[in-house]
């Protein structure tokens, strides 16, 4: 099982690009989460979905967007990239039987917009 | 709003001591608490908590939950320079969103 991957690792973007983080589990989640991390501020959720073709928003979704076509895939979009964007992000899958919410992070991608 | 507040937000301190972190919570669906620890790198679970009073332990950490008064700790004994971290607590409302707090920030200096 190679858990929970993301790519790239690193990015830089100039402002108003547009690109899209991968995020792919093989564990057969079907609860699945994008969230960023910024100095003294924690994990904060930007969008979530329950199962393919089901999506909704966390904290703070503006600026991005996402879907889920598959239960093992959920790319994260940011439509035009902005400074405030700069982040690192992590995304997150659980499983929603068992009562037992262990969500596995993957590694993150560290995003730096001009 | 719902809000989780840990504290203290850094502590430094010597191989062998012990420490406890704090985690307080104002969540309207609240499930359950998750503790994690992060190394520069993704976050790793240490423990989930749903019910008050039941200590959990893994090695030299444990955890406790106190529902009525809305707060967890996080106690680490004979602490070691591996467990130089961010930790992490985390409420978990139904639908299984986390919110998490901003993180304790722990050094242990050998």
């Amino acid at each position: 099982n190679a858990g929970v991957t993301q790519t790239p690792k690193f990015q830089v973007l100039k402002t108003g690009q547009s690109m899209t983080l991968q995020c792919a589990q093989d564990m057969n989640h079907e609860y699945m989460s994008w969230y960023r991390q910024d100095p003294g501020m924690g994990l904060r959720l930007i969008h979530y979905s329950v199962g393919a073709g089901i999506t909704d928003q966390g904290e703070v979704p503006n600026g991005y967007n996402v879907s889920r076509s598959t239960t093992e895939d959920f790319p994260l979009r940011l439509l035009s990239a902005a400074p405030s964007q700069t982040s690192v992000y992590f995304c997150a899958s659980s499983s929603l039987a068992g009562g037992n919410n262990e969500q596995f992070f993957g590694p993150g991608t560290r995003l730096t917009v001009l | 709003e719902d809000k989780v507040v840990q504290s203290p937000l850094s502590l430094v301190v010597h191989e062998g001591d012990t420490v406890t972190l704090n985690c307080s919570y104002e969540v309207t669906n609240f499930r359950s608490l998750l503790w994690y620890k992060q190394e520069k790198k993704a976050p790793t679970f240490l423990f989930m908590l749903t019910s008050s009073g039941i200590e959990k332990k893994s090695g030299r950490l444990s955890s406790i939950l106190d529902k009525k008064e809305l707060f967890s700790i996080l106690n680490i004994t004979a602490t070691q320079t591996g467990d130089s971290a961010v930790y992490l607590c985390a409420v978990e409302e139904y639908g299984n969103k986390l919110v998490f707090g901003a993180g304790t920030i722990l050094r242990v200096k050998s």
